[in-house]
């Protein structure tokens, strides 16, 4: 199976801050990347797909970017509603195979 | 609006068997890629299973963990897809979660709300 590693797993900033969460697959994945919010007791939330593309109706304060084995999300001007663990996950292949999560909490 | 509801969450003692459901309004799941997702308490999120759609045949794919103890199936004139859990063990406890595919053409973008089963004794 592919391995995600995602870092930080905890993340602390403030309202306005810039922030970038890594995923680093174990092999080449393409563009086979999406990112995921999750907020306490709640389904994940598709954010980026691709690697890239924006899912309709998410704000453009977050983008995504990479290819191949090394990928990144960023969110720029946090904002409250923000504050939940983000996950990527990748699709090139069986198993699918989830980040390990990022938690970003408030400073 | 699309929506994806799960069904049959329950206690079960290990060893034993439970059924998931997972039916849509807003969208044909016969005509859908389908997943299953699980979260155990307080961990990150797992791919379970797909059950690709009917021009696909309904074939399934699953996770080395689950396989030969899960099985996805499909209703089709009830247009409904289950998850079959035999043989359940205490590290199956989870929310369970049907969600669209996320696919080379799309997807991954309707979950339903989430559904627990706890394995115990």
């Amino acid at each position: 199976d592919i391995q995600m590693t995602q870092s930080p797993s905890t993340l602390s900033a403030s309202v306005g801050d810039r922030v970038t969460i890594t995923c680093r697959a174990s092999q080449n994945i393409n563009s086979w990347l999406a990112w995921y919010q999750q907020k306490p007791g709640k389904a994940p939330k598709l954010l980026i797909y691709k690697a890239s593309s924006l899912e309709n109706g998410v704000p453009s304060r977050f983008s995504g970017s990479g290819s191949g084995t090394e990928f990144t999300l960023t969110i720029n001007s946090l904002q409250p509603d923000d504050f939940a663990t983000y996950y990527c996950l990748q699709h090139t292949t069986y198993a699918l195979t989830f980040g390990g999560g990022t938690k970003v909490e408030i400073k | 609006e699309v929506q994806l509801v799960e069904s049959g969450g329950a206690l079960v003692q290990p060893g034993g068997s439970l059924r998931l459901s997972c039916a849509a309004s807003g969208l044909t799941l016969r005509d859908q890629h389908m997943d299953w997702f699980r979260q155990a308490p307080g961990k990150g999120l797992e791919w379970v299973g797909r059950s690709r759609n009917k021009p696909n045949s309904y074939t399934t794919e699953y996770v080395a963990s689950v396989k030969g103890r899960f099985t996805i199936s499909r209703d089709e004139p009830k247009d409904l897809m289950y998850l079959q859990m035999n043989s359940l063990k205490t590290e199956d406890t989870a929310v369970y979660y049907c969600a669209r595919a996320i696919t080379a053409d799309g997807g991954g973008d309707h979950w339903g709300q989430g559904v627990l089963v706890t394995v115990s004794s």
